[in-house]
């Protein structure tokens, strides 16, 4: 089946380094890949989404570029800041684009 | 807009007890979601509804897991029996529609069973 693979649980960064948060995905169709995030406290809300047209979708300064060759959909950011620290999972749509089968989780801690 | 609204935020119940989560979807939004959210398992995706229609169940733990959307303004998680394995928090999410396939969550129910 469907299925996302997030290998890092806890990303532990400095502030002012650059991001990259890892995604992979196994899916027999071209599916929509998605960035969520979710602050402490706070309910999961959409990141990112991935366009169909190729070209690299951006919000608050992350981007991530889907690599159909891979099957990867890294989040990258060019310089962390300390408000960036929450929980990050990447999903990938079904085939009806409706429901979405999410990754573990990566935990991204920025340090002052 | 209040967003999504899920009831209780906190339930503890003891080893065996019955487990009922609410979830109120952003009005006018066509399909509801239900997700467990762990540490080890992430995100799991257990059912969802489409026009209040059971599109998708299959994440749900066939015994003891039941979910109803009875109108568009309100769905319901049911557990029987609860066990110390369905501990973990609920998550309730709506989404637009017509294209726009967007997740918008709740902040969840923390489910406890001692």
């Amino acid at each position: 089946g469907d299925s996302v693979t997030q290998t890092e649980g806890l990303v532990t960064l400095t502030e002012g380094l650059p991001v990259m948060l890892n995604c992979t995905y196994q899916s027999t169709y071209s599916p929509f890949l998605f960035w969520y995030v979710q602050h402490l406290n706070e309910a999961p809300k959409l990141l990112l989404k991935s366009f169909t047209d190729n070209k690299r979708p951006e919000h608050q300064g992350f981007h991530a570029t889907l690599h159909k060759s891979s099957s990867s959909f890294h989040l990258q950011k060019s310089s962390a800041q300390l408000s960036d620290s929450a929980l990050y999972y990447c999903a990938l749509s079904d085939r009806m684009g409706y429901k979405l089968t999410f990754g573990t989780g990566t935990s991204l801690l920025v340090d002052p | 807009n209040a967003g999504v609204i899920q009831t209780p935020r906190h339930k503890v119940t003891g080893k065996g007890q019955e487990a009922t989560l609410w979830c109120e979807p952003i009005s006018g939004h066509s399909a509801v979601f239900w997700y467990r959210q762990t540490i080890v398992q992430g995100l799991e995706f257990l059912t969802y509804f489409r026009n209040q229609a059971p599109i998708d169940d299959s994440g749900m733990p066939k015994e003891r897991f039941s979910a109803q959307m009875p109108n568009q303004s309100h769905s319901t998680l049911k557990i029987q029996s609860t066990q110390p394995q369905d501990s973990a928090v609920y998550l309730c999410a709506s989404s637009p529609g017509q294209g726009d396939e967007r997740l918008f969550f709740g902040h969840g129910t923390k489910l406890s069973v001692l």
